[in-house]
């Protein structure tokens, strides 16, 4: 069974950082892209970052481009976000996703708070 | 930015009714690359459709995805009580990817 679960959400203050990860399971994690998808409160979802099976290549919405960085550690089955310069707007459930484009697999997602 | 408006924004059908949920592009969506989610309350979203047409694994044939270019549809044939969700329709042919609004699909 394909399980993703994410962990590293939390309240922080605006500026401040977080590092999301997202452990996984029940598949060959090396095969699939990965994304990062962030649903706001009550609002729809948004893509976030995705990143190649070998983290050759990443993408990212504008949005967050040159606050957060996208990784993975295949050898660990793991996907992180690093989030710097966090933002109100920020403010969202995290969700880890199986795909790079369309999303097979989703994790439950971690809340992140950003708010002083 | 490929923009992409679904309607109507809420569905309000009773069970065994057939449900159309719409989602227009602002620009061609290539290939077809185009996927429907849905979305129960505190819950992940799960994969109906993708390529426009191609249900998932494990999703009933009650639900079908149709269109091209612009115009793409979702259709419930028949609503079951679990079928009452939000729906999301998402462009995967050019970045930034990017998801519709949603549409909620009500008992009524």
């Amino acid at each position: 069974e394909v399980q993703l679960v994410e962990s590293g959400g939390g309240l922080v203050q605006p500026g401040g950082s977080l590092r999301l990860s997202c452990a996984a399971s029940g598949f060959t994690f090396s095969n699939p892209w990965m994304s990062w998808v962030r649903q706001a409160p009550g609002k729809g979802l948004e893509w976030v970052a995705n990143i190649k099976q070998d983290g050759s290549e990443k993408f990212y919405v504008d949005s967050v481009k040159g606050r957060f960085t996208i990784s993975r550690d295949n050898a660990k089955n793991s996907l992180y976000l690093q989030m710097n310069g966090l933002r109100a707007e920020d403010t969202a459930v995290y969700y880890c996703a199986r795909g790079g484009y369309y999303y097979v697999s989703w994790g439950q997602g971690t809340l992140v708070t950003v708010s002083s | 930015e490929i923009v992409l408006t679904q309607s109507p924004g809420t569905l309000s059908l009773s069970p065994g009714e057939r449900a159309t949920l719409s989602c227009r592009a602002s620009q061609s969506v290539s290939s077809s690359y185009l996927a429907w989610y849905q979305q129960k309350p505190g819950q992940a979203p799960r994969l109906l459709v993708y390529g426009a047409s191609s249900r998932a694994t494990g999703i009933p044939d009650r639900f079908s995805g149709s269109g091209s270019g612009t115009d793409f549809t979702l259709t419930i044939s028949r609503l079951e009580p679990e079928d009452f969700a939000v729906y999301y329709c998402q462009q995967y042919g050019s970045l930034p990817l990017t998801f519709g609004q949603g549409t909620k699909v009500e008992i009524k």
